[in-house]
């Protein structure tokens, strides 16, 4: 079945460092991939997707590309700040289905 | 506008009790997702709605769980006979076109 691998955390990182979080997933066909953050205290909110290969998503300074060839969406973002901290999820959804598969989320923790 | 709501925020059930679990989505969408959350981890799969029909209940663990939208726009999720097992965040969300969904805050249930 489908399934999303997200890099373990916690991510801790400085002010204006660049983030990178992993993302992989194992999917029939061609999926939508997405984003989710989930800051401390609210629901999730999707961040960022993508619906093709070679798709780039983008928001709020991050950016994740749909690379079919490695089956990856990473994200990134060139320099993150203390409002960035949160809890990322990676989501995929097969195409012309309603489901969604969530990797396990990973924490981003960023001190001034 | 407004968002998506679940209610109650919290629930503490004995365990062999009955638990239902509401969701009012955003007013027009058409498909409604319900998710299961344990600590730790990604939301997992429960069930799907388009209008009131339900399209997949694929995720559903075990026969205790139900769910329904009569009228194709709020939704309750029932549990009968809780279990320790049981005990989780359990999100809704809705969605107009399936691909971009809103969730809603989440209710966290814990089964004593």
């Amino acid at each position: 079945g489908d399934s999303v691998t997200q890099m373990e955390g916690p991510v801790t990182l400085s002010e204006e460092a660049f983030l990178t979080i992993n993302c992989t997933y194992t999917a029939t066909g061609y999926p939508s991939l997405f984003w989710y953050v989930q800051y401390p205290g609210e629901g999730l909110q999707l961040l960022l997707k993508a619906t093709k290969a070679d798709d780039k998503g983008s928001n709020k300074g991050f950016e994740a590309t749909y690379r079919k060839e490695t089956t990856s969406f990473h994200l990134e973002k060139g320099s993150v700040q203390v409002s960035d901290s949160a809890v990322y999820f990676c989501a995929l959804r097969p195409t012309n289905a309603g489901k969604s598969t969530f990797g396990d989320g990973t924490t981003l923790t960023v001190k001034p | 506008g407004a968002g998506v709501s679940q209610s109650p925020r919290y629930k503490v059930a004995k365990r062999g009790q009955d638990v239902a679990l509401r969701c009012d989505p955003i007013s027009g969408h058409v498909s409604l997702f319900w998710y299961q959350q344990a600590l730790g981890q990604g939301p997992e799969f429960l069930t799907y709605f388009q209008n009131e029909a339900q399209l997949d209940k694929s995720g559903l663990p075990s026969d205790r769980f139900f769910a329904e939208r009569p009228e194709g726009s709020v939704s309750t999720l029932k549990i009968q006979r809780t279990q320790q097992e049981d005990s989780a965040v359990y999100l809704c969300a809705s969605s107009r076109d399936a691909e971009t969904q809103y969730f809603g805050p989440g209710t966290r249930l814990l089964v004593l």
